[in-house]
């Protein structure tokens, strides 16, 4: 499975959109990209996954280049509640391999 | 919805003791995967099953072993526990994989069970 860089952490304004960057340049053509979060040791939560194209459901929006060598997790009006672990994974198969992800603190 | 089930929530041992941790997939599921996150770690897969056949293994001991019953519900048995144990154990399912399209390996995930090795 392709390894994935994130930044360690960011920090957001409650209201404004979080964009999370992930690159993934040595994704193979049959991967496709989750991202999950986890709140403060709760269990990982699915949040949305994609192959090629741009994707959107309730809770965030995917963005992956034409390449998919790079994508970003938008959610677009933070709340406090999405502090939280955000991990993007690569993977064909079923395991789920995690990396270090990116802690976003959404503050007041 | 119904949710993924984990039993213990909490569990407390000695060193070498055994534990035996039980999973309950969301319904109609019938993939099972288990992770073990230590302190300040990020989740780390175990193993996994898919209609009760071990479908893939990760770094897991051989003092672990897990399986999955008729029902679905899995089971993650560890022995001569040690220090180094102590840690969050989550269990996740999901639909057969390559069997459900764009849901493809959606995982949910339980709450886990906080291992304590005394």
């Amino acid at each position: 499975d392709a390894k994935t860089t994130q930044p360690p952490s960011m920090d957001c304004a409650e209201g404004r959109a979080a964009n999370l960057p992930c690159n993934h340049s040595t994704i193979s053509g049959n991967e496709y990209v989750y991202w999950y979060r986890q709140i403060h040791s709760q269990g990982p939560q699915y949040i949305i996954h994609g192959l090629k194209n741009n994707e959107t459901n309730e809770m965030a929006s995917l963005i992956i280049t034409e390449d998919r060598k790079s994508s970003t997790l938008i959610l677009p009006h933070a709340t406090l509640r999405d502090t939280a672990v955000y991990y993007c994974i690569v993977a064909y198969t079923d395991k789920l391999i995690f990396g270090t992800g990116t802690r976003l603190q959404v503050f007041p | 919805a119904a949710g993924v089930i984990q039993s213990p929530r909490h569990l407390i041992k000695e060193k070498r003791e055994t534990a035996t941790l039980k999973c309950y997939p969301i319904p109609r599921h019938d993939t099972v995967y288990w992770y073990q996150q230590g302190p300040g770690q990020d989740p780390q897969f175990l193993i996994s099953f898919y209609e009760k056949m071990q479908s893939d293994k990760g770094s897991i001991p051989d003092r672990f072993s897990a399986q999955q019953f008729s029902d679905y519900h899995s089971e993650l048995n560890m022995s001569s526990l040690e220090l180094g144990d102590s840690a969050l154990y989550f269990c996740a399912s999901s639909l057969g994989w390559g069997l459900a399209g764009l849901a493809k390996n959606i995982q949910y995930f339980g709450a886990g069970t906080r291992l304590s090795v005394l």
